[in-house]
């Protein structure tokens, strides 16, 4: 079955615990991203990356790590996460090119920073 | 200023009603524009996506892009209590991506 996972799905963690948030998609998809959810301020993108090795800052990077070493996986890392972090994640990748628009997101991981 | 704005709702209607959703953008350089739906606990689906002014109808759905104005609508006709989600409109150059806040609509029976 074609999809985007991750890993957790929730989490529970204090401020200043580095953590990292999994995402494998199975697709063979070149564009992957990772955005935050939160109430009032809709889907923000946090970075996102064209292909392997290759990734960029998107509307809110502050505070977070990603790196594409393969194709499939791109992990998000918060190296000392604070409360205003709280949020819900979702991973999301598409096939590239002319075919970026079309993303196929993740379940979302939902994480509380105390 | 946000790079999209999309009317918040919340919006309830009866089953059959036509149900208009709007959001407008400020850049003119953005090239596509997408609408998705967000089932509750659910990560957003594509609905629908355009990339020139005017309509694209796909069943009871059809997008509407003004690029003079800058805006952006989905309407939905016959509307079902299966169409009860957020919807979320989106903007891209191809590389970067900027949601709308999203609009939750609620079909009643």
């Amino acid at each position: 079955e074609a999809q985007v996972t991750q890993n957790p799905r929730y989490l529970i963690t204090v401020t200043g615990k580095k953590l990292t948030v999994t995402c494998s998609q199975n697709m063979n998809h070149e564009y992957m991203s990772w955005y935050r959810q939160d109430p009032g301020l809709g889907l923000r993108q946090i970075y996102y990356s064209m292909n392997v090795e290759v990734t960029d800052k998107g509307d809110v990077p502050e505070g977070y790590k990603v790196s594409r070493k393969e194709k499939r996986n791109f992990p998000l890392i918060l190296e000392s996460p604070s409360p205003n972090q709280t949020s819900l994640y979702f991973c999301a990748s598409s096939l590239g090119g002319g075919g970026t628009f079309e993303q196929f997101f993740g379940p979302g991981t939902r994480l509380t920073v105390l | 200023q946000k790079e999209v704005e999309q009317d918040p709702g919340p919006l309830s209607v009866p089953e059959g009603a036509i149900v208009s959703l709007n959001c407008t953008y400020s850049n003119s350089a953005f090239q596509y524009f997408m609408w998705y739906r967000q089932y509750s606990r659910k990560g957003p689906e594509l609905l629908m996506y355009t990339y020139s002014s005017g309509n694209k109808e796909d069943g009871r759905f059809t997008a509407q892009v003004d690029k003079s104005s800058k805006y952006i609508s989905l309407f939905i006709r016959d509307s079902q209590p299966s169409d009860s989600a957020t919807y979320l409109c989106a903007i891209t150059t191809g590389n970067q991506f900027y949601f709308g806040t999203g609009t939750s609509l609620t079909v009643i029976p």
